[in-house]
């Protein structure tokens, strides 16, 4: 079945620690997006991809950077989190909609 | 500068009721138009799209209407139950383009 996955769900760290949040998709989309959302706000676009090895930064200024070596997987890193990294990021794919996720919520203590 | 207004108060509604949540827009000629429902702590989901040239869409209990003119969308949701209780997102996509515009978003909660 199609359908887009992210991992971890949920992931509790320390400042200074790097991660990586998975996100792949069986969609056969080539296109693909992070975005970054707090409680109750809007969502904020902070990376995208138009296909394999294409990648641009989003509207809201990130710290994270991407890669987009296969189609199908869409990873985001953060080489050193810090507090104000503490939010829901959000994976999509779209042809034209966009299909998101389920989330991967990030606490850097 | 583009700008979506969805209203930021909650709208609250008996069940069996029809729920209209609005979508206005301003410095935007968007090609295509997009309602999606988040639940608390997930991912949105998509309901609907509807085209610029397009006045009416439906999808079971869900109907669309995009008015280009008045630069407003209104999205309803027919005998509505608890269930479709969340937050609902408009979004706003120009023709040529793949990086939508997203509301705030309105909060739907419907009462037994």
């Amino acid at each position: 079945e199609a359908d887009i996955y992210q991992t971890p769900r949920y992931l509790v760290i320390g400042t200074g620690k790097k991660i990586t949040l998975e996100c792949s998709q069986t969609m056969g989309h080539d296109k693909m997006y992070w975005y970054q959302q707090d409680p109750g706000m809007e969502l904020h676009l902070i990376h995208y991809s138009y296909g394999v090895n294409s990648t641009e930064k989003g509207d809201l200024s990130s710290e994270s950077t991407v890669s987009r070596i296969r189609t199908e997987h869409f990873p985001l890193t953060l080489e050193s989190a810090r507090p104000s990294h503490t939010s829901q990021y959000l994976c999509a794919s779209s042809d034209l909609a966009q299909f998101f996720g389920p989330g991967t919520r990030l606490t850097v203590l | 500068s583009q700008k979506i207004e969805q209203n930021s108060e909650a709208l609250n509604i008996q069940e069996g009721k029809t729920a209209t949540l609005t979508c206005n827009y301003t410095n935007y000629s968007p090609a295509y138009l997009q309602w999606y429902r988040q639940d608390p702590g997930r991912g949105p989901v998509f309901l609907l799209l509807i085209r610029e040239n397009e006045k009416e869409k439906r999808k079971e209990r869900l109907k669309v209407t995009f008015d280009t003119t008045l630069k407003q969308s209104l999205f309803h949701i027919t005998a509505s139950q608890p269930a479709d209780s969340a937050t609902y997102l408009c979004a706003l996509l120009s023709g040529g383009s793949y990086i939508p515009t997203f509301g705030r978003g309105t909060s739907l909660i419907v009462h037994p």
